[in-house]
C-alpha cells in the first residue's frame, strides 16, 4: 500500500498567488481530513470529508480556503489568494469510518513570501 | 468545547530513563484515543485505545486508557535517542472528528 499521497511536497509562492494542494487517500478509506500544522498553533483540523461529502469545515480559516473531494481517491485544498500567514505544513490523512487509525500523508510544506 | 490536554509540554531525559506522558480529554462523544509519534515529518501511528484498563504494548512503549477519569498515559521504558520526538495524543469522536493535543516534546540525551 502506497499510503496517503500528497503533492507537492514543498511549495514556495508569492503572496496573492493561488495554491492548490493535492491528496490521494489510502484505497478503501472513506474519511479524509486536511490538517494544518504550525509551531504556534500545533495541528489544526481544517475540514474533513466522509464518503466524499464535507462533514465539518468549521476549521477552515476564511473564504480564501476551499476544499473539494470529487471522488473517493482525490481531494484538493485551495488557497486563493495566499498570504504569508498561510505558511505551514498541510497534512492530508485518511481512515475508514468503521474505526481504525488515522493515517497521515507526508505533508506539503507551504511557504508564502 | 472539546479539548485534549497533554503534559508535560516538554521533557528532557537521559538514555535508559523511563518516561510517562499524560493526556487528559473532554469530548462529547468519545470513540477512541490515539497516540502518535512525530519526528521531522508526518505523525506516525502508535496506539489506539478504546477500552479502559487494557494496556497496549509495542516493544518499549505501552499505553493505557482510563475512561472514567478521562485520561491516558504513554510509557516509554529504557529510552533511546531515537525516541526523541513530539508525541501527540488525539481523541476521536463518533463521526470521525479527531481532536489533537498540543503534544509533548521529548528529548533523550545520550
Amino acid at each position: 500500500d502506497a499510503g496517503v499521497i500528497q503533492s507537492p511536497r514543498h511549495e514556495v509562492t508569492e503572496m496573492g498567488q493561488e495554491v492548490t494542494l493535492r491528496c490521494k487517500p489510502i484505497s478503501g478509506h472513506n474519511s479524509l481530513f486536511w490538517y494544518r500544522q504550525t509551531m504556534m498553533r500545533g495541528l489544526e483540523l481544517l475540514i474533513y470529508f466522509n464518503n466524499n461529502v464535507p462533514i465539518d469545515d468549521s476549521g477552515m480559516p476564511e473564504d480564501r480556503f476551499s476544499a473539494k473531494m470529487p471522488n473517493a481517491s482525490f481531494s484538493t485544498l485551495k488557497i486563493q489568494p495566499s498570504e504569508p500567514r498561510d505558511s505551514a505544513v498541510y497534512f492530508c490523512a485518511s481512515t475508514h469510518d468503521s474505526g481504525g487509525a488515522l493515517i497521515f500523508g507526508p505533508g506539503t510544506r507551504l511557504t508564502v513570501l | 468545547e472539546d479539548k485534549v490536554v497533554q503534559s508535560p509540554l516538554s521533557l528532557v531525559v537521559h538514555e535508559g530513563d523511563t518516561v510517562t506522558l499524560n493526556c487528559s480529554y473532554e469530548v462529547t462523544n468519545f470513540r477512541s484515543l490515539l497516540w502518535y509519534k512525530q519526528e521531522k515529518k508526518a505523525p506516525t501511528f502508535l496506539f489506539m485505545l478504546t477500552s479502559s484498563g487494557i494496556e497496549k504494548k509495542s516493544g518499549r512503549l505501552s499505553s493505557i486508557l482510563d475512561k472514567k477519569e478521562l485520561f491516558s498515559i504513554l510509557n516509554i521504558t529504557a529510552t533511546q535517542t531515537g525516541d526523541s520526538a513530539v508525541y501527540l495524543c488525539a481523541v476521536e469522536e463518533y463521526g470521525n472528528k479527531l481532536v489533537f493535543g498540543a503534544g509533548t516534546i521529548l528529548r533523550v540525551k545520550s
